[in-house]
């Protein structure tokens, strides 16, 4: 069974950082690309950021690029996402989520998400 | 950037109704569209992909058409567990971002 599992999330001031984790299990991790996706509180889902199996192409939504990074350990099956000069607007709750197959499928599995409040 | 639209953004429906939501994109996609259903406080979960393939454990009242800029999803007898928000998402190759439609609310009349 797929689980995805998120870590990390908090409160963090403006201009602050945080890093998220998101542990897989029950697949071949190094075998799918993985992405983020954000939920700000009442509003609807945000696409934020994809990275390949390999690690070696990843993609970023125009409003977190330039501060935000994807990355992966396959070693340790774990998905991660670097969040610099967070601002207010990054208030939501973070998923990571696995395609179906391939780069381009929607996405079948889901983690609970993790909470990251930006706030003074 | 690929906008998509959602209509209607909110609707009030009975137990056993026929419910239809539209999702638009601003350019071609091809069929490269994906549907979900999320509950309260709860992930969302895959229903259909490629706009009309319903994904496995998804029941077959759910159902999607189209294809090009103009995508239908379908429940055709409401179930009380089918309340819910609704989205639709564009993978289409090459065109990042991966947007998701703005969701359509359904809920009980």
């Amino acid at each position: 069974e797929v689980q995805l599992v998120e870590s990390g999330g908090g409160l963090v001031q403006p201009g602050g950082s945080l890093r998220l984790s998101c542990a897989a299990s029950g697949f071949t991790f190094r075998s799918f690309a993985m992405s983020w996706v954000r939920q700000a509180p009442g509003k609807g889902l945000e696409w934020v950021s994809v990275i390949s199996g390999g690690g070696g192409s990843t993609y970023y939504g125009d409003s977190v690029k330039g501060r935000f990074t994807i990355s992966r350990d396959s070693s340790r099956s774990t998905l991660y996402l670097q969040m610099n000069s967070l601002r207010v607007e990054d208030t939501a709750i973070y998923y990571c989520a696995k395609p179906l197959y391939s780069f381009y499928d929607p996405f079948d599995s889901w983690g609970q998400g993790t909470l990251v409040t930006v706030s003074s | 950037d690929i906008q998509l639209t959602q209509s209607p953004s909110f609707l009030s429906a009975s137990v056993g109704d026929r419910v239809t939501i539209t999702c638009r994109a601003s350019q071609d996609i091809s069929t490269y569209l994906a549907w979900y259903q999320q509950k309260p406080g709860k992930a969302p979960n895959l229903l259909i992909y490629a706009a009309s393939i319903l994904q496995s454990g998804v029941p077959s009242r759910f159902s999607g058409s189209g294809s090009g800029t103009e995508f239908i999803l379908t429940i055709s007898s409401l179930q009380p567990e089918d309340f819910a928000t609704y989205y639709c998402q564009q993978l289409n190759i090459n065109s990042y971002p991966f947007t998701f439609g703005p969701g359509t609310k359904v809920d009980i009349k």
